[in-house]
Formats: structure tokens, C-alpha cells, sequence
């Protein structure tokens, strides 16, 4: 358990279709991140939030929507997928990204996504 | 560009011991990490390394040459529930986490 939950844990759904990933982090953290982890490839970093403000945004589809109402909640929203969108989204916090000091990063479980 | 380079999968024996290499060419350096992820779980954080030379936690210890842009996992006592994948990250110029692919390590009883 590393304090950051994640729900649902697995989703399947089709391209038409509107769903919501949710993370949720104990650990009083300021940061928190999205990725996208496929098999055989490096994390993907997604989307990084520093005190609710979106800070990073590494060029990712509009179909793919964050939202951060406060410091220990984060969604990710996803409409009109594509089948190469099926992966693992991984979210992660943070103490502090944001000033060149080192920070570690915990992360959730993830959501296994399969888009068909 | 910037790039981490780690085997893709590594094989060892129960009670051996193994050695996980990990290179990285980044803009600038601000220190590399160590996480392990099982199977269908979180990638857990192992170590921190940014000055040069072996740190030891236990049965793990991680080793940085910032010169040589190498480091290493080296696991000892190995033993079944340590199968899982080891990925290896550095931190650049910019505090930014450039990720390996990860290691899958299977142990063999």
C-alpha cells in the first residue's frame, strides 16, 4: 500500500464511449502525475499537476482529459478512444516537483484500460 | 535525445544473486532512481542515487558512475517474490524523470 488509490482497477470499454479514472493520494502530497505505462515501453509521462494548477502537459491527445479539484483527487477523463490507447494508466503524487528539488514519486496500481 | 537503456529480462536462481545494469544518457543529471514493479501492482520506490559509489539497503544496494553514466541494482539472497520488473529512471537538467523500459527479472526456484 503506497497511499495513492486508483478506480477502477481494470475498464473495458468502446470507442464511442465517456468514462472517468480516478486517483486518489494520502500522503499529503502537492503533486500529482498521469501516465501511460505499455508493455515493453518506458512510462509515458501525461499530465503533472502542482498545487491543482496543470503545470505539464507532454502534448497528449484532447481525448484524454485531467482534472484536479484539489491536492489529493485527480481524474482522468476519456472520451472517443482509440485500440492503441489500451495500456496501464499509472497515477502518481508527489511532495513538491516544481522548485529543482529532488522529489520522489509513489504510485498507484494503476488501471489496466482496454479499448476495444 | 535523452535515453535509458536496462535488459529487457533477466533470468536468476533462488538464493543467487543479480545485477541489473542500467545506462542513461540525459541533459544534465540530477540523480537516478530505482523502482520495483510486481505484476499488476504499482511501481514501488527502491533507491536514490546522485553521488557516485554503492548504496546498500539490505539484501538491494544501487550503484551510480556518474562519469561512465552506469549504474546498477544488485540483488542478493534472491528469493521467489523478488520477481518483478526493476525500472530504472534518471532526473534531468530540468527535474524531469526519463524512464527506462524496465527489467523483468524471473526467478528460478
Amino acid at each position: 500500500e503506497t497511499g495513492v488509490t486508483q478506480t477502477p482497477r481494470h475498464l473495458v470499454m468502446g470507442m464511442t464511449n465517456k468514462k472517468s479514472l480516478k486517483c486518489e493520494q494520502h500522503l499529503g502530497h502537492n503533486a500529482m502525475y498521469w501516465y501511460k505505462q505499455s508493455a515493453k515501453k518506458p512510462l509515458e509521462l501525461m499530465f503533472v499537476y502542482s498545487l491543482e494548477e496543470r503545470v505539464e502537459n507532454n502534448s497528449v491527445p484532447s481525448r484524454f482529459s485531467p482534472e484536479c479539484p484539489n491536492s489529493s483527487h485527480l481524474f482522468l477523463h476519456l472520451h472517443t478512444l482509440q485500440p492503441e490507447d489500451s495500456a496501464l494508466y499509472l497515477c502518481a503524487s508527489s511532495q513538491d516537483p516544481g522548485t529543482g528539488n529532488v522529489d520522489t514519486q509513489y504510485f498507484g496500481p494503476g488501471t489496466r484500460l482496454t479499448v476495444l | 535525445g535523452q535515453n535509458i537503456d536496462q535488459p529487457t529480462e533477466m533470468t536468476a536462481t533462488e538464493g543467487a544473486i543479480v545485477q541489473i545494469n542500467c545506462t542513461y544518457q540525459t541533459s544534465g543529471f540530477n540523480g537516478l532512481f530505482w523502482y520495483q514493479q510486481h505484476a499488476g501492482e504499482a511501481p514501488t520506490f527502491l533507491s536514490y542515487n546522485v553521488l557516485d559509489g554503492l548504496e546498500e539497503k539490505g539484501r538491494f544496494s544501487s550503484f551510480l558512475s556518474r562519469s561512465k553514466g552506469y549504474s546498477y541494482l544488485l540483488l542478493k539472497e534472491l528469493q521467489m517474490k523478488d520477481s518483478a520488473s526493476y525500472l530504472c529512471a534518471a532526473l534531468d537538467s530540468n527535474y524531469q524523470l526519463i524512464w527506462g523500459a524496465g527489467t523483468k527479472l524471473i526467478i528460478k526456484p
